[in-house]
């Protein structure tokens, strides 16, 4: 029962790199959302899917990019690494808003 | 003011005591109300939803309050293993800081 998958666990960037982060759900679900999560700042949401085909900007979008590629995968992508960007990412999906979400185990990105 | 506002803490509470946290929201058109616990270094972990008339679920009560715009998580009887970082969510993706909770021998 492996719920929401995210890979890499951890990761070290250096300024101006690019990377993908990868995040599978085998629950059926719609809606798949991707969090940073920053001491004292709590979660912010980066991007949402509602369903696939679809995604939308949350809160702090600058400087991300993602792609709902099918039902079960939705990719977070950096195009261009800064350290603001060092955080700890959490892919999360659920089958609707108003049911609450299951979590990844989330990357821990350093960008130095 | 914040969307979604909590009480950082850290709560350190004896073991047995009960402690209670709150929640306030800004957006008086939120639906839906969640709680969430996260243990250090883990991911969030759904706890409970929180219904208009209120919800239990053995030692831990959820309610809202509309008019004021809050929920509050009750914790009776705390146990070490309660240990944790609580968030509260709305049905608009937004999560608070969340508040520490130490349960102390």
């Amino acid at each position: 029962n492996a719920g929401v998958t995210q890979t890499p666990k951890f990761q070290v960037l250096k300024t101006g790199q690019s990377m993908t982060l990868q995040c599978a759900q085998d629950m059926n679900h719609n809606s798949m959302y991707w969090y940073r999560q920053d001491p004292g700042m709590g979660l912010r949401l980066i991007y949402y899917s509602a369903s696939e085909g679809t995604t939308d900007k949350g809160e702090v979008p600058n400087g991300y990019n993602v792609s709902r590629l099918n039902k079960r995968e939705f990719s977070l992508r950096l195009e261009s690494a800064a350290p603001s960007q060092t955080s700890v990412y959490f892919c999360a999906s659920s089958e609707r808003r108003e049911v609450g979400y299951t979590f990844g185990s989330g990357t821990r990105l350093t960008v130095v | 003011r914040k969307e979604v506002e909590q009480d950082p803490g850290p709560f350190n509470v004896p073991e047995g005591a009960t402690v209670a946290f709150n929640c306030t929201y800004s957006n008086s058109a939120s639906q839906s109300f969640f709680w969430y616990r996260q243990d250090c270094r883990k991911e969030p972990k759904l706890l409970m939803s929180v219904y208009s008339s209120g919800n239990e679920d053995g030692r831990f009560t959820a309610q809202l309050n509309r008019a004021s715009q809050y929920i509050s998580l009750l914790i009776r009887d705390s146990k070490l293993s309660d240990s944790a970082t609580y968030l509260c969510a709305l049905n608009d993706m937004r999560f608070g800081a969340g508040t520490r909770l130490t349960v102390k021998p």
